[in-house]
């Protein structure tokens, strides 16, 4: 059973076409993530839903839209693409407690390696 | 913005040597520390997480926690080659989860 699933696994585009990538868990948890995977490793959250509510909006053009229409998916909307989106992309899920405390690690998807020509 | 720092390596061990790998953190308020391991081409997965000062060990894995001097360490002893891949600290920041990862740092076993 696939605790974290993406898709695609891969997304090869043009510069300027819009794409989507599509994320769910089905571990039970309340609140998800988009990472972002440059080339040199490193790993910086985009955005986090808990309950369907955006909760983290970290700096990111605007041309990223995430959107969740229910807590068990979590979908990311890119719009003009550009040479520097080429990345993996990770969707993640955790359990967050009262307070909004980390309770439990947090579930990685297996990754979405755009690259954008 | 809080930081979290690694050396990126690569750190190349013999195998069954020990790899000691490092991270420091500025958040002097941080309470939790993970490490992940990831392979090439494969996403993060958990190996330790730390809390209290001291040592934490789960098999082969030793996690160390110096809150005083903000640094925590991995230990992997008997190293093997199934063990290269990058390792991945990670401290929470703020509420909701939020973690800030280091770069990484690639540890090689070498036959």
């Amino acid at each position: 059973d696939t605790a974290v699933s993406q898709t695609p696994k891969y997304l090869v585009t043009q510069m300027g076409n819009d794409k989507s990538i599509k994320c769910e868990q089905n571990l039970g948890h309340d609140t998800m993530y988009w990472y972002k995977q440059d080339s040199k490793k490193f790993l910086k959250i985009m955005f986090s839903y808990n309950n369907k509510e955006l909760i983290i909006n970290e700096t990111v053009p605007n041309r990223f839209s995430p959107k969740s229409p229910d807590k068990a998916h979590l979908n990311l909307h890119i719009n003009s693409l550009e040479l520097g989106d080429s990345a993996v992309y990770f969707c993640a899920s955790s359990q967050v407690g009262l307070a909004g405390v980390l309770t439990d690690t947090q579930y990685f998807g297996p990754g979405t390696r755009l690259t954008v020509l | 913005q809080k930081e979290v720092e690694q050396n990126s390596g690569p750190l190349s061990v013999p195998e069954g040597a020990i790899a000691s790998l490092n991270c420091t953190y500025s958040d002097r308020g941080s309470q939790s520390f993970f490490w992940y391991r990831q392979y090439s081409g494969k996403s993060p997965e958990l190996i330790m997480f730390i809390y209290s000062n001291g040592d934490k060990e789960d098999g082969r894995f030793t996690a160390q926690l110096n809150k005083a001097s903000q640094y925590v360490s991995l230990l992997i002893r008997d190293s093997q080659p199934s063990d290269s891949a990058t390792y991945l600290c990670a401290v929470p920041e703020g509420s909701w989860g939020k973690l800030q990862f280091g770069a990484g740092t690639q540890v090689v076993v070498t036959p």
